[in-house]
């Protein structure tokens, strides 16, 4: 079992639909990151979070530290929105393990 | 402030061969940590290092090396190449409290290098 799980895999929505991805992690950490890749393959920070919630402009992330879960929201989706989400975790100590990515399609 | 540049882009080498890729820190960051990603999975750990020293190993032999220099540029280094080394090679920078593991900054991806053995 990967110490980093996310689901769904694969999503398709069309464009305005609501949209949360998920992440669970089996390991104490410091911070949890979502990030996102293009097909480029260039990644961009997302979000870096330890608890609670972050906001910004249609992305929402959550996080539950005891129940060891967090969730990507995206709100009113764009077929700019495309792309993988990643969740990764930091535990304690310097490195990070990536969950295996959500593929998001969004259909105009 | 500058961002994260990574080269070359894209490489092609032969197995057996050695490859250096290089990376350019985003401006005032202290860490620098080395990640590959086959194609269709998660990027996996490869080192991290900070103010110049290894801090930190992933589960890869010692063929794959690297160095941090004192302006926080850094090096990856793979010698005896393999086919399965085929990969898209990514740092990231942030910038660590001296004090403890806490990064006080999101990390700072570059695009990669799209290394392709044969």
């Amino acid at each position: 079992k990967n110490e980093v799980e996310q689901s769904p895999q694969n999503l398709t929505a069309q464009e305005g639909e609501f949209i949360t991805i998920n992440c669970s992690y089996s390991v104490g950490i410091s911070a949890l990151h979502w990030l996102q890749q293009h097909p480029g393959g260039g990644i961009v920070s997302l979000f870096m979070l330890s608890s609670g919630k972050k906001k910004h402009g249609r992305l929402i992330a959550t996080i539950n530290i005891q129940e060891k879960h967090s969730s990507l929201h995206i709100t009113a989706s764009h077929p700019r929105d495309s792309a993988v989400y990643i969740c990764a975790v930091q535990a304690s100590g310097s490195r990070l393990t990536f969950g295996e990515g959500t593929q998001l399609t969004v259909n105009p | 402030e500058t961002g994260v540049t990574q080269s070359p882009t894209h490489l092609i080498k032969t197995r057996g061969q050695q490859v250096t890729l290089r990376c350019s820190s985003q401006s005032g960051h202290n860490t620098v940590s080395w990640y590959q990603q086959a194609l269709g999975q998660g990027p996996q750990f490869i080192f991290q290092y900070y103010r110049e020293e290894e801090n930190g190993r992933g589960n890869f032999p010692p063929r794959f090396s690297g160095l941090q220099f004192p302006n926080y540029s850094s090096e990856l280094n793979v010698n005896a190449l393999e086919l399965d080394d085929s990969a898209l090679y990514l740092c990231a920078s942030s910038s660590k409290i001296d004090s403890g593991p806490s990064y006080n900054s999101p990390l700072h991806f570059g695009n990669g290098t799209r290394l392709t053995v044969t």
